[in-house]
């Protein structure tokens, strides 16, 4: 069954520290990986996907992500984060059909 | 981008009474759009697949004539929370796939609290 883990449920960093938001997914064949940024009481804002090719997706607003076939991830980075980037951030898998699983999300606090 | 919007942003009702939510594609033309709940500090759950012209897809738990979906034009789902209760306080999520675009690229509109007192 399709599935999507995101370990850490909150992580808290300096501004202008690296980040690295965790992502492990369960899919029978090639996924199509996505990750949002959710602020709060708004919608969902597409980050990056990845659907084939290059393994390595660059994003809006500086993130990038890599998927790592091998250890079934998708981690989200970024090398500087602003306090404007404290929100939440899901990881989601689609594949054979037009559903979106979503992962529980990660809450990212930027102190000053 | 592809614009999906919402109508009310924010509803507070009575318990008992119905509720409806809109959800527009505003610059393309969606066949199929997607009702999301999302329970405070969780992650997204698909209620139901909403497609035009035709009978919604409900996911397994989701109470079809509670939750009713109707969507009339290819730019258009409505979400009506019927009867409803307390316990169906939550923030409320429509997304669209535009035709044209990557597979399961779906845009999302800027959500829906309802507050049932």
């Amino acid at each position: 069954a399709q599935s999507v883990t995101q370990p850490d449920i909150h992580i808290t960093v300096s501004e202008g520290a690296s980040l690295e938001l965790r992502c492990n997914y369960s899919y029978g064949a090639t996924p199509y990986l996505f990750w949002y940024v959710q602020s709060p009481g708004q919608g969902l804002q597409l980050l990056l996907k990845y659907f084939s090719g290059d393994t390595l997706v660059q994003g809006i607003k500086g993130f990038e992500a890599e998927f790592k076939r091998s250890q079934s991830s998708f981690n989200l980075r970024k090398p500087s984060v602003h306090w404007s980037d404290a929100a939440e951030y899901f990881c989601a898998v689609g594949g054979g059909t037009d559903k979106l699983i979503f992962g529980t999300g990660t809450r990212l606090q930027v102190f000053p | 981008g592809a614009v999906v919007s919402q109508h009310p942003s924010r509803v507070i009702c009575k318990s008992g009474t119905s509720v409806k939510i809109e959800c527009r594609s505003l610059d393309f033309q969606a066949t199929t759009m997607f009702w999301y709940r999302q329970f405070p500090k969780q992650s997204l759950m698909l209620m139901a697949t909403s497609n035009e012209g035709s009978k919604a897809t409900y996911e397994q738990g989701v109470e079809k004539d509670k939750f009713l979906i109707n969507h009339a034009s290819l730019t258009l789902s409505t979400l009506t929370v019927t009867s409803a209760h307390p316990e169906d306080s939550s923030f409320y999520i429509c997304s669209a796939d535009p035709p044209g675009t990557s597979y399961n690229e779906q845009f999302f509109g800027p959500g829906t609290r309802l507050t049932v007192l």
